[in-house]
């Protein structure tokens, strides 16, 4: 299995602030013949299913803010809110569908109000 | 409105069954691949099993060693989990979810990313 591990488990940041998490994979999820990164990121505030943010590493899902954006390729990956809002707080997970259906997800990062 | 409806969770006792049903409306529900992704309380997403539109691929997770089956009714929009010889570590909320499909350059690709969720249901495993 591709494991994802996020760092840090969890983030303390102010409003208005720049909030980043990172996500590394144990082997690469570009694939060469699309030159695409398969690598998603969720959201998850308390109470609610996931929410699908972004795919394809950096392509936002259709009515995502734009102050959420991803970055990275092969193995590290970035999910950065450029401006933190109060309604931001959650957790955030990663997810690769490379090795899909043998989907995995990263153990997640609890992002709060600083 | 697009809408997933689980249900059937409940408390079994260790080595029990369940039956978990995942209602769907509002899109062309035999064109999607589906999924169950489970959480255990206070920790992280599990992927568990995927069924293609017509069932002709299903996969499991490895770690659930055959104990569960999904399957799906298109003639009635739903998707099922029948699970079996459950255990403790099986409690989770379980979770309905579809996978997403783009459109790029007019081809349409699915990715194996979950758009859509249910509330989910509750397993709970214990004597």
């Amino acid at each position: 299995d591709i494991v994802m591990t996020q760092s840090p488990d969890s983030l303390a940041v102010s409003l208005g602030e720049r909030a980043t998490i990172n996500c590394k994979s144990s082997q690469s999820v570009l694939y060469s013949s699309n030159n695409k990164n398969y690598l998603a990121w969720f959201q998850q505030k308390p109470g609610q299913p996931p929410k699908l943010l972004i795919y394809w590493a950096s392509t936002r899902q259709s009515g995502v803010p734009d102050r959420f954006s991803g970055s990275g390729s092969g193995t590290d990956f970035t999910l950065t809110i450029s401006s933190l809002q109060a309604e931001d707080v959650a957790v955030y997970y990663c997810q690769q569908y490379y090795s899909s259906p043998q989907n995995t997800f990263g153990q997640g990062t609890r992002l709060e109000i600083k | 409105e697009e809408q997933v409806v689980e249900s059937g969770g409940g408390l079994v006792k260790p080595g029990g069954s369940l039956r978990l049903s995942c209602a769907t409306s509002g899109f062309t529900f035999d064109t999607y691949n589906m999924n169950w992704v489970r959480q255990a309380p206070g920790k992280g997403l599990e992927w568990v099993s995927s069924i293609s539109p017509s069932s002709g691929f299903i996969y499991y997770a490895e770690s659930l060693k055959g104990r569960f089956t999904i399957s799906r009714d298109n003639a009635k929009n739903s998707l099922y989990l029948e699970m079996t010889g459950l255990r403790a570590e099986d409690t989770a909320m379980y979770y309905c979810a579809r996978e997403l499909r783009v459109t790029v350059s007019g081809v349409v690709t699915e990715i194996a990313a979950f758009d859509l969720w249910g509330q989910g249901t509750m397993v709970a495993v214990s004597s």
